[in-house]
């Protein structure tokens, strides 16, 4: 059981928008920046959004993050079918067993 | 360019022992907290243990507190994860990850993993 709670899935047509939703408590998300991660099979993760809405260079504009309160959402939009991957939320967790902590991730079909 | 290369994963029995190691370049490693960050077999990520840039502050997953323990030689900017009392769900691939500055900052370079396998 993750701390944070992602959809284990979502699908969208080529072309088409997709939000991914990331929920945590006050004691991670709601106090911490939250980050994204995308993954292919077989391959490390990659950042793909930092401190909740912050592309790192090279990061296409397509991908946008935000953050409210004790939930965080990736947004995809003109999807491609090169974007089917494994996203991944992730925090700071600052309780008694303080550690970084992410979401079970969403695995996006593009279709 | 960041680069992290992970070694000493391995096929371990159950009640043995590991030590990882993730040799870092393309950044001042001293300044930097470092993690790992472990993928079991067909399920998500799970930061096993995060180490401050000096090496004073250490934080563990309640799943490996007490049997893991993390450390770095910043003379020879390598990360290190020793791991003891293996159990079969430990099995998984270990990525050693840089954060951005502090324990707390993302996760901004990974290394392409070393398999750990627990079995008899």
């Amino acid at each position: 059981q993750s701390v944070l709670t992602q959809p284990p899935s979502v699908s969208a047509a080529p072309g088409q928008k997709v939000t991914i939703s990331c929920s945590g408590s006050s004691s991670n998300i709601g106090n911490n920046a939250v980050s994204w991660y995308q993954q292919f099979p077989g391959t490390a993760p990659k950042l793909l959004i930092y401190e909740n809405n912050e592309r790192p260079s090279g990061i296409p504009d397509r991908f946008s993050g935000s953050k409210s309160g004790t939930s965080a959402t990736l947004g995809i939009t003109g999807l491609q079918t090169g974007d089917e991957a494994d996203y991944y939320c992730g925090t700071w967790d600052s309780s008694l067993s303080a550690g970084w902590v992410f979401g079970g991730g969403t695995k996006l079909t593009v279709l | 360019e960041v680069q992290l290369l992970e070694s000493g994963g391995g096929l371990v029995q159950p009640g043995g022992s590991l030590r990882l190691s993730c040799a870092a370049s393309g950044f001042t490693f001293s300044s930097y907290a470092m993690s790992w960050v472990r993928q079991a077999p067909g399920k998500g990520l799970e930061c096993v243990s995060t180490i401050s840039n000096g090496g004073g502050g250490t934080y563990y997953a309640d799943s490996v507190k007490g049997r893991f323990t993390i450390s770095r030689d910043n003379s020879k900017n390598t990360l290190f994860l020793l791991m003891n009392s293996l159990r079969a769900e430990d099995t998984a691939v270990y990525y050693c990850a840089k954060s951005l500055a502090r324990p707390k900052d993302n996760f901004d370079y990974w290394g392409q993993g070393t398999l750990v396998t627990v079995s008899s």
